[in-house]
């Protein structure tokens, strides 16, 4: 199956700072990936849809102003959270999908002080 | 939307058979995911059964759909301490996008 990984696993910065998180599928040339975020002790809520060469799908509720996201090559999404707040702290996961199956990343830790 | 429902705790003495159990809403739902979370971690596909299936095993785990009332559930055989993580249940009604329930915290006590 596909390969994700994700860079930084953890990331630590103080209020009002911008963080990238890096999305890359190893071995395999994906299109579209997604991006997650998970709250302590709650599900995983989809957060947009990367699409590579344009503009990502946010769901509804979603500041795409504040996660911008960039799909630049098949194997590289990255997650911008601007000008980040505590309330922005979070597990931050994408993933990628392989015929039916979805492959998640490892996820990001971010605290935001 | 589509919702999906679980319950939020199961405890289980190691060696007993563990049974988590979903619901969901969209009965267009083609694929039918379970994932398994450590703490800290990812998440790490289990396995996943297609609506057009009943059953499907693989070792220690048999998954259950009943597409009818829309109920899947997750079996796990002989748990073990190293089976205790949050079990997240998922469907899909186009491949990549997925709905997740609120996860089934699994404790396993020897």
């Amino acid at each position: 199956g596909a390969v994700v990984s994700q860079h930084p696993s953890r990331v630590i910065c103080k209020s009002g700072t911008s963080v990238k998180i890096e999305c890359r599928s190893l071995d395999f040339q994906a299109t579209t990936m997604f991006w997650y975020r998970q709250f302590p002790k709650q599900s995983l809520m989809l957060m947009a849809t990367s699409n590579e060469g344009s503009k990502a799908t946010y769901e509804q509720g979603v500041e795409k102003d504040k996660f911008l996201i960039n799909h630049a090559s098949l194997t590289l999404s990255t997650l911008t959270v601007t000008s980040a707040h505590p309330e922005d702290s979070s597990f931050y996961i994408c993933s990628v999908t392989d015929a039916n199956t979805q492959y998640f990343g490892p996820g990001t830790r971010l605290t935001v002080l | 939307g589509e919702d999906v429902e679980q319950s939020l705790f199961l405890s289980v003495r190691e060696g007993d058979s563990s049974v988590i159990n979903c619901t969901y809403t969209d009965s267009s739902s083609t694929y039918l995911y379970w994932y398994k979370q450590e703490p800290g971690a990812g998440l790490q596909l289990l396995t996943y059964i297609f609506s057009n299936m009943d059953m499907k095993q693989d070792q220690r785990l048999t998954v259950l759909l009943n597409k009818k009332d829309k109920h899947l559930s997750l079996r796990i055989a002989d748990t073990q301490t190293g089976d205790s993580a949050i079990y997240f249940c998922a469907e899909s009604s186009d491949a990549g996008k997925s709905t997740f329930g609120d996860g089934t915290t699994l404790t396993v006590k020897p």
